[in-house]
């Protein structure tokens, strides 16, 4: 049972918007940045968004990402067959001993 | 570019050991944090430890507290996890990652070395 609380799968066809959200507490998003990873089939996971809503270099501004109160919100818009893939989003948690928590992860499909 | 090659993984019994290395290169390892994080078969990511850019801190998820003990050598580029008292469940993908440094969370990862703990 993971500390963040995502969707287990999500789909959407090319072109199209998907959301993924990301459900935590006063503890962790509520008091803190939320982040983003995404990790390709076989692949290591890849930071994708920081500080809620910021992108490193090279993240296509196709991913946006959102945060209010205790939730968070990824956004993938003009959906692609290479963004099927599974996202964690990824928080400290204040009141736990060490500084990350993960959530359980959201596989996306590109029908 | 920034570089994190794990290695040491493999298959060992329970109640055993393994150390894993970490080399860093393409940054200054001395200025970042680093941590390890797994992902166990089919399964998502679970963090496991972190460690200060000088090592005067520590800290551990509550799964592998007082087994795994997380150290660098900044002389070396090299970060460290020894394991101690495996169990099946620490059966993972172990990745080291340097931290992003304006919060202390993970900014790029290795690709991981795999952990088997079975008789």
């Amino acid at each position: 049972q993971s500390v963040l609380t995502q969707p287990p799968s999500a789909s959407g066809t090319p072109g199209q918007r998907v959301t993924i959200s990301c459900s935590g507490s006063s503890s962790n998003i509520g008091s803190n940045y939320v982040y983003w990873y995404q990790q390709l089939p076989g692949t290591a996971p890849k930071l994708l968004i920081y500080r809620n809503n910021q992108r490193p270099s090279g993240v296509p501004d196709r991913f946006s990402g959102s945060k209010s109160g205790t939730s968070a919100s990824l956004a993938i818009s003009g959906l692609r067959s290479e963004d099927e893939a599974d996202y964690y989003c990824a928080a400290w948690d204040d009141s736990l001993s060490g500084p990350a928590v993960f959530g359980g992860g959201t596989q996306l499909t590109v029908l | 570019q920034v570089q994190l090659v794990e290695s040491g993984g493999g298959v060992v019994q329970p109640g055993g050991s393994l150390r894993l290395s970490c080399a860093a290169s393409g940054f200054t390892f001395s200025s970042y944090g680093m941590h390890w994080v797994r992902q166990a078969p089919g399964k998502g990511l679970e963090w496991v430890a972190f460690i200060r850019y000088d090592g005067s801190n520590k800290y551990y998820a509550d799964s592998v507290k007082g087994r795994f003990t997380i150290s660098r050598d900044n002389s070396k580029n090299t970060l460290y996890l020894q394991m101690n008292s495996l169990r099946a469940e620490d059966t993972a993908v172990y990745y080291c990652a340097k931290d992003i440094g304006i919060d202390t969370m993970v900014q790029t990862w290795g690709q991981g070395t795999l952990v088997t703990v079975s008789s």
